[in-house]
This record gives structure tokens, C-alpha cells and sequence, in this order.
């Protein structure tokens, strides 16, 4: 069983559909992340939530929705997505965040994300 | 601001050539620099983590060094399942948080 599991893996959909993204973490971490990775661009900072609270909201636009419910899952609600928002949409976990070291983050397979 | 680039995009390597791939960075305060592998289709898999120039760290054909002003992942005699993206990121002490800085990757194709 790999540490971050996201699911579905694979999602196409409409510009007018509602879906949601699921990350859970079997490490034990505290700290919650999603990132964006589209073609040729460094990988994106979208959210973090540090014991279940939002910490990060790095200017990501209102159709993208997240949700901790608590440490171990994380949720990505999408709705009204354009087709510059296809990605593939990674799900990280850490220890802790905002510690005086470096934190390593582990990352999940991601979820390939299609907007037609 | 973190500033990460990674060079050169892209490598080719024959079975066996090894090589070095660089990270040039800028940070006030360095936490922490960070070696990832990614497949395609497939997540960063955390290699190794830096934390202070001088240190160096290996894992099976790979070792990652650490200077002030870049880091290098050496590959030594590489097989072809070592073909990958190779990812470099940095955490600074004045990003928020545990807040990464990624590089735009390094692609490597080792051929047999």
C-alpha cells in the first residue's frame, strides 16, 4: 500500500460537471498539500492544510474547492472547470508544516484531470 | 524570491555514461533541497533531502552534493530504468511555511 493514495486516478470531464478528487495518507502526517503539474510548467502549489486548517491558498481560482475533514483525507471539489485546468492534480503529505527544517513532502500518483 | 532552474532539460545517456544534472538556486536561508524521481503518469518519488552545503548523499547509482549555490545529482553507470524526470525543489526559511520551489525537471533516456 503506497503512503498517499488519490483516486480516481484518471477523470474526464465537462465543463459543467461537479466531481471531486480524494487523497488519503497513510503516514501519519499532519500536513496536507495539492498541487497542480500541467505540460512544461514546475510543478504548482495549490493548498495546504496544516491539522485540518487551510494554511495555503496560493491565488487558486473558487471553482477548485478543498476539503480536510481531517489529517488523513483531503478533498479536491471541482466544478465549472475550463480546459486550461486540465492537469494532472497531485496530493502531498508531510510531517508537519512551517517547522524551522525542511519538511520532505511525499507525493501520491496524482489524478489526471481531462476538461472537455 | 526562491528561484530553482534546473539544467540541462533534457539528457540522453548511453547504458553505462555517467553523467551529472545540475540545480542552480537562489534562497535567503536554505531549509532544506529536495531530489525527486518522477515516471510518466506517475507522482514524484522523494530521493534525497540537503540540508546544508558540504553534504552529500547516495542511494544505489545516484548521489546528490550540495554547494552554496546549486546542487548535482551525479548517475553513475546508469541502467535504463533509471530513465525518469528528475525533479529538484527547495524549501527557504522565508517562504511560507514548508512552501517547495520546484525546477522545471530534467528529463534522462538511458538507452541499452
Amino acid at each position: 500500500e503506497t503512503g498517499v493514495t488519490q483516486t480516481p486516478r484518471h477523470l474526464v470531464m465537462g465543463m459543467t460537471n461537479k466531481k471531486s478528487l480524494k487523497c488519503e495518507q497513510h503516514l501519519g502526517h499532519n500536513a496536507m498539500y495539492w498541487y497542480k503539474q500541467s505540460a512544461k510548467k514546475p510543478l504548482e502549489l495549490m493548498f495546504v492544510y496544516n491539522f485540518k486548517e487551510q494554511t495555503e491558498n496560493n491565488s487558486v481560482p473558487s471553482r477548485f474547492s478543498p476539503e480536510c475533514p481531517n489529517s488523513s483525507h483531503l478533498f479536491l471539489h471541482l466544478h465549472t472547470l475550463q480546459p486550461e485546468d486540465s492537469a494532472l492534480y497531485l496530493c502531498a503529505s508531510s510531517q508537519a508544516y512551517g517547522t524551522s527544517s525542511g519538511n520532505t513532502i511525499y507525493f501520491g500518483e496524482g489524478s489526471w484531470l481531462t476538461v472537455v | 524570491e526562491d528561484q530553482v532552474t534546473q539544467s540541462p532539460e533534457a539528457l540522453r545517456l548511453q547504458e553505462g555514461e555517467s553523467s551529472s544534472l545540475n540545480c542552480s538556486y537562489t534562497v535567503s536561508g536554505l531549509r532544506g533541497l529536495f531530489w525527486y524521481r518522477q515516471d510518466p503518469g506517475k507522482g514524484p518519488e522523494f530521493l534525497f533531502t540537503l540540508y546544508s552545503a558540504g553534504e552529500e548523499k547516495e542511494k544505489e547509482r545516484l548521489k546528490a552534493t550540495l554547494t552554496k549555490k546549486e546542487s548535482f545529482l551525479h548517475i553513475t553507470a546508469p541502467k535504463p530504468e533509471d530513465s525518469a524526470t528528475y525533479l529538484c525543489a527547495l524549501s527557504g526559511f522565508k517562504a511560507a511555511g514548508n512552501k517547495l520551489t520546484f525546477g522545471g525537471g530534467t528529463r534522462v533516456l538511458v538507452k541499452p
